[in-house]
This record gives C-alpha cells, structure tokens and sequence, in this order.
C-alpha cells in the first residue's frame, strides 16, 4: 500500500507562474526522492533529500523536508510547458531498506 | 550511456495465459527492482534483488508472480494464470552500488493489458 499523500491531486497553472506541491508520510525515514513521470520520459529521479537536510535545489526546483511534520514540499519555479506531468514523493531508502515507497502523485499541467 | 530497458513494451494477454516481462539494467547496476504501477497510482514495490539474490519479495501480491535474475544482469518478472486486475505498468529499475548511490533509474515500463 501506498504511504504517501501528495496535495493537491491535481494542479493548473499559467506557464511561469510557480508551483507547488506537498507530500505527507507516516513513518520516520532516512531519505526523500522526488520523482518526475510523463508519457515521453517514463519516471525520472529528480532530488534526494536526506532526513538530516531541510532543504535542497536543483535549478528551477526546490524540496524542503519537516520531519518534524513528515513533509515534504517541491516548488517548480518559473513554470514551462515542459513540466506538465505527474510528480511523486517517494520515501527510501530507509534503514537498510531499499525499496522506495510512492505517494499518490500530483499531476500538473502547465498553460501555455 | 543506455538507461534501462524493458519489453515487450505493451502485452495483451487473455485471462488464464502466463506472460514474462524482461528487464535490462543499466550495465554494471547491482540492484534492480520491479514495481507495478495501476492507473492513476503511484508504482508499488514488487520485488528487489541485489545481483542474482533476491532479497525481498514482499511486494508480490500473490504466488502467481515470480521474478528471476539468475545471473545478476538480466531479470525477468513472470505472471502465471494471468487475471484482469493484473493489468497495470510494470516498471523496472537499477542502482549503482554505495551509499551515494540512492537515485533507482527505470525503465519505460510494460503495459500489461489483461481482457
């Protein structure tokens, strides 16, 4: 079973404005990924963040971490066509165990 | 370099048939994963091996899936007796090895369409 929710399931928004979605998990964790899936790329790592970390960009995006909450954020600024997909939160690993364990995922569309 | 590869990239199988789900890992990963992803869902841990042992099978739903990788490279993933609500993606991935080495990179999945 799934332990992650991802909000909102579904964003819209004009290409360039920002985006944000949030991720929220139940157990403690050693690591976050966030992942990016569309028809044309398949699934595609996009950051790690570590449960010692509070925060990490990777150009455009940027993934805070509360563990303190068990959440986790990805902003996506300055929008483009090109981020139209799902994005997945995705727990792991985690205390020698290897396996990542997906949210629900957001899909985003971006407006032209 | 090549990512990871699956085929066939699209079964149709009758209810009842076995179907067999190939994964190539990227050249030299140590770990590979299969995960099985509905629609509209997030994938689902299946299985996972490091090398040739497989490690942990607790994401198999039933005794009709079976996953293999017997000389540590290839894998295939083996669904016998298939049933509708098998339909799904199926997704496969690979890891380096070490601790920086946490990023799993997939495959382009194989749609699995049962009727």
């Amino acid at each position: 079973s799934q332990q992650g929710e991802e909000d909102p399931q579904a964003l819209s928004i004009q290409e360039g404005e920002n985006a944000t979605m949030n991720c929220s998990y139940k157990t403690s964790i050693n690591n976050l990924q966030w992942y990016r899936q569309n028809s044309g790329r398949g699934l595609v790592h996009l950051i790690l963040i570590r449960s010692n970390e509070r925060e990490k960009h990777s150009g455009r995006l940027r993934v805070t971490l509360d563990t303190s909450k068990k959440s986790s954020s990805l902003l996506i600024t300055a929008s483009r066509a090109a981020d139209t997909a799902s994005y997945f939160c995705a727990r792991g690993p985690n205390f020698g165990n290897e396996k990542l364990t997906f949210g629900t995922g957001t899909r985003l569309t971006i407006i032209p | 370099g090549a990512g990871v590869s699956q085929s066939p990239r699209y079964k149709v199988a009758k209810r009842g048939q076995d179907v067999a789900l190939r994964c190539d890992p990227i050249s030299g990963h140590v770990s590979l994963f299969w995960y099985q992803q509905a629609l509209g869902q997030g994938p689902e841990f299946l299985t996972y091996f490091q090398n040739e042992a497989q490690l942990d099978k607790s994401g198999l739903p039933s005794d009709r899936f079976f996953a293999e990788r017997p000389e540590g490279s290839v894998s295939t993933l083996k669904i016998q007796r298939t049933q509708q609500e098998d339909s799904a993606v199926y997704l496969c991935a690979s890891k380096g090895w070490g601790t920086i080495q946490e990023t799993q990179y997939f495959g382009p999945g194989t749609r699995l369409l049962v009727l």
